[in-house]
């Protein structure tokens, strides 16, 4: 079946700089997606969505867009700190599929000091 | 904020005896719930789907027979591992469609070590 796919599967960062986070979507049916920060041994933790209506969404130091021409998600982190360091996770939801979330393999951040 | 509530956090069992892993939804009803598997450095897997008062719906590849599911009430699933083996030990994690503004809230997950 068609899943959720990550272009990178780690990323290193010195502390304070921006990251970007990939990912690429197969499901030109998805409706509504969503990026996940898990730490290790705890369930998926919320950080942003973005509905498929929408480009770019925006929180607290996160921005999310979304280019569905291209089938194509990012996550940006603006001034990366050293407890952002976990693995990230995008996950997209089809509306056929009893709305049931699929995830993308996961990048592990690292920070750098 | 919507709460997930997963318990255990974690449990090791012997090879053939079942274990029953509770997923419970405390400040707000749940019609759906999903159950997860994630094996180190992989990514979650659906495993099923549990709609209150039904049956559970199966992703591909996935025992019903191993993995039962009951959703009995608004609050609260279980996922029971049945005759479990070493190969059964992941990490589980279950989620309720809150029908909120996110959707989804997740529990905290359970590790199971098959022994």
């Amino acid at each position: 079946g068609e899943s959720v796919g990550l272009h990178l599967p780690t990323l290193s960062v010195q502390e304070g700089d921006n990251s970007i986070i990939n990912c690429a979507y197969s499901n030109s049916a998805s409706d509504y997606f969503i990026w996940y920060k898990q730490e290790s041994g705890k369930g998926p933790q919320f950080i942003i969505d973005i509905r498929s209506n929408m480009d770019k969404r925006q929180g607290q130091r996160v921005t999310v867009l979304l280019n569905k021409t291209v089938k194509h998600l990012s996550l940006q982190i603006a001034a990366t700190q050293p407890g952002d360091s976990a693995v990230y996770f995008c996950a997209e939801r089809t509306p056929r599929d009893d709305y049931k979330l699929s995830f993308g393999a996961g990048t592990t951040v690292t920070v750098r000091a | 904020g919507a709460v997930v509530s997963q318990h255990p956090s974690w449990v090791i069992c012997k090879s053939g005896t079942s274990v029953k892993i509770e997923c419970r939804s405390l400040d707000f009803q749940a019609t759906t719930m999903f159950w997860y598997r994630q094996f180190p450095k992989q990514s979650l897997m659906l495993m099923a789907t549990s709609n209150e008062g039904s049956k559970a719906t199966y992703e591909q590849g996935v025992e019903k027979d191993k993995f039962l599911i009951n959703h009995a009430s608004l609050t609260l699933s279980t996922l029971t591992v049945t005759s479990a083996h070493p190969e059964d030990s992941s990490f589980y994690i279950c989620s309720a469609n809150d029908r909120g503004p996110r959707g989804y809230t997740f529990g905290s997950g359970t590790r199971l070590t098959v022994v």
